[in-house]
């Protein structure tokens, strides 16, 4: 089955450093893959998403950006962080239409 | 496009209570239903799925079942646990199967 590695598991970042979150994934092949936000209490807000390698499809206007240069690997950056971006990152892959999705365990990002 | 309405909480219950949280979608078709569980500090996971009408979805005493007449897949539990605390997400595929639609979550607290 499918396993997603999100490293690291907490990140505490001063504002306008760079920022770089990597979601690897195993167990499966040519997945989707995603990045949400998740604001302390609040639900889940989709950011990126990538069909294949090389493609992303950005969902909210931001600062930040994604890549994905394999098929299992995709990155989440930005040049300058925001306090805005405080937030739990989550890395998700799915496989198949109608099929569930496979969440990372997040990374808890604090910008001070 | 497909969407899902889902009641916010928090909500508190004493242990061994009856749990419902209601959930109701708008789609295109007829995607299968999911309802996801977030407990403290980690990713979301798969809790129960419904793939078609009048299926019932259930995992760890929880059921939903999907009711294309009410368009809703409330989520119950007969005896809830203090283990059972956690955020409740009801999602559903997106008009085009590429994406997921998130409900904005649930906040359940049981206290012993």
């Amino acid at each position: 089955s499918q396993t997603i590695h999100q490293w690291p598991a907490t990140l505490v970042q001063p504002v306008g450093s760079p920022l770089s979150l990597e979601c690897t994934v195993e167990g499966t092949s040519n997945p989707n893959l995603y990045w949400y936000r998740q604001a302390a209490g609040r639900g889940l807000q989709l950011l990126f998403y990538s069909v294949g390698i090389g493609q992303i499809s950005s969902e909210v206007p931001q600062n930040l950006s994604a890549s994905r240069p394999q098929d299992r690997q995709f990155i989440l950056s930005s040049k300058k962080l925001l306090l805005s971006d405080s937030g739990f990152y989550l890395c998700a892959c799915r496989t198949g239409l109608n099929e569930k999705l496979f969440f990372g365990s997040g990374t808890q990002l604090s910008v001070l | 496009g497909n969407s899902v309405t889902q009641m916010e909480g928090p909500v508190t219950l004493s242990e061994e209570a009856f749990l419902t949280i209601n959930c109701t979608y708008t789609a295109t078709g007829y995607p299968s239903l999911f309802w996801y569980v977030q407990y403290p500090g980690e990713g979301l996971q798969l809790l129960l799925k419904a793939t078609k009408a009048d299926d019932k979805g259930s995992n760890k005493g929880f059921e939903a079942t999907y009711r294309k007449e009410t368009t809703s897949f409330h989520l119950e539990k007969g005896s809830v646990q203090v283990s059972d605390s956690a955020v409740y997400f009801c999602a559903l595929p997106d008009n085009y199967g590429q994406n997921f639609v998130f409900g904005p979550g649930t906040r359940l607290s049981v206290l012993p």
